[in-house]
């Protein structure tokens, strides 16, 4: 069966540190990978998404970045985190590219940025 | 702008009622789905529809997609605690475009 992890649960970081958290899929090839950012009252935003290694789209600017360095593991990255980054991180993958596949989420990163 | 705007964003009932929560859209959608995420998790799918008009039933929930397929809605009879948690819908508008989010109905069920 197909699991996914992230890392870490939960992580508290000063303004102006680096980032970087981690999202890795099992039991399957070459899933789609998504980045998305949940702020309380603003829903599931999505970061970013991944088709393959090394093939990133970005869905809103920010100082955020995403690197899919193995087919089953995808990076959220900044180099200097900001007030606004707080938020519950989540990492999802899919198997088709299909109009009606489902998205399997992993457990979320909490990031309080102070 | 928010492309799929559900409704209400909060609710409690007690035990045993019934209720219905929305998403509409001014789009069109060729699939949309449910999902429902618990505090300090991620959303686990309940549900997905493709034709305009179809109805799901899962166990005590029943899923409508509009004609048009432009709005859906959740309808759950007999709530019950275990029914707590924020659920969302989630429309894709193409193929080839990814999964967007409502911002979701936080629904509370009171024993």
């Amino acid at each position: 069966s197909q699991t996914i992890h992230q890392w870490p649960a939960t992580l508290v970081q000063p303004v102006g540190s680096p980032l970087s958290l981690e999202c890795t899929v099992e039991g399957t090839s070459n899933p789609n990978l998504y980045w998305y950012r949940q702020a309380a009252g603003r829903g599931l935003q999505l970061l970013f998404y991944s088709v393959g290694i090394g093939q990133i789209s970005s869905e809103v600017p920010q100082n955020l970045s995403a690197s899919r360095p193995q087919d089953r593991q995808f990076i959220l990255s900044s180099k200097k985190l900001l007030l606004s980054d707080s938020g519950f991180y989540l990492c999802a993958w899919s198997s088709l590219a299909g109009f009606a596949d489902t998205q399997y989420f992993g457990p979320g990163t909490r990031l309080t940025v102070l | 702008t928010q492309l799929l705007e559900q409704s209400p964003q909060f609710l409690s009932i007690q035990e045993g009622e019934n209720l219905t929560v929305y998403c509409n859209s001014s789009s069109v959608f060729s699939s949309l789905q449910w999902y429902r995420q618990e505090p300090g998790e991620g959303p686990v799918l309940l549900v997905t529809v493709v034709t305009g008009g179809e109805v799901k039933k899962l166990k005590r929930l029943t899923f409508q997609f509009g004609d048009a397929r432009k709005d859906s809605s959740l309808h759950i009879t007999a709530a019950q605690p275990g029914d707590t948690g924020l659920y969302l819908c989630a429309g894709r508008v193409s193929e080839n475009t990814p999964l967007v989010f409502g911002k979701g109905t936080r629904l509370s069920v009171i024993a």
